[in-house]
């Protein structure tokens, strides 16, 4: 099946600051890669996706970037606020929909 | 985005008793839903994926017969936990997908907090 890994698995950046996180996927079939933002005790909201026909993705603060040969997509946040703080979690997706989550990296970006 | 509600956001029950948590998607028809299991500072863990009008794919090691999963309607799936063990204790969360949302993409029901005493 489907393995996702994601680092780092915590990240501290200063407001203002970029921040990037990283993951990896091993099943070549897997076309669609969203991004979540989880809030203690709430449900994954999606602030990002991108299909596999597609190489980056842009909006506003944040983008994100897919190799589809080596497997692996990139989340970039800019000029981070305090409120950016949550965790997030890559995934990857096959085409029935079925969602392999990464481990999920807490960030936490200082005033 | 397409709406999913979960219903009821938090329950406690004693050990032993049978707990049913619902998914539903209230505007747009989800083929596919699925359910996860998060512990505490971890990851969404999938445990079965349940089409419409057919017996839901459980995941590796999660026990059919302890989470017994329903999807009865294109609008609604039951995840029912027998027998609660404190171990059972997590964050569960469905998803949907469907025709009519358009993609692959899954909707996430505000979740349910379960606490087994």
């Amino acid at each position: 099946g489907e393995n996702v890994e994601q680092h780092p698995s915590t990240l501290s950046v200063q407001e203002g600051d970029s921040a990037v996180i990283k993951c990896t996927y091993s099943d070549s079939a897997s076309n669609y890669f969203p991004w979540y933002k989880q809030e203690l005790g709430k449900r994954p909201q999606l602030i990002i996706d991108i299909r596999s026909n597609v190489g980056e993705k842009k909006d506003q603060r944040i983008a994100v970037t897919l190799n589809k040969t080596a497997k692996h997509f990139s989340l970039h946040i800019t000029e981070t606020q305090p409120e950016d703080s949550a965790v997030y979690f890559c995934a990857a997706s096959t085409q029935a929909g079925k969602s392999t989550f990464g481990d999920g990296t807490t960030l936490t970006v200082k005033p | 985005g397409a709406v999913v509600s979960q219903h009821p956001s938090w329950v406690i029950c004693k050990s032993g008793t049978s707990v049913k948590i619902e998914c539903r998607s209230l505007d747009f028809q989800a083929t596919t839903m699925f359910w996860y299991r998060q512990f505490p500072k971890q990851s969404l863990m999938l445990m079965a994926t349940s089409n419409e009008g057919s017996k839901a794919t459980y995941e590796q090691g999660v026990e059919k017969d302890k989470f017994l999963i329903n999807h009865a309607s294109l609008t609604l799936s039951t995840l029912t936990v027998t027998s609660a063990h404190p171990e059972d204790s997590s964050f569960y969360i469905c998803s949907a997908s469907g025709r009519t949302s358009g993609t692959n993409e899954q909707f996430f029901g505000p979740g349910t907090r379960l606490t087994v005493l």
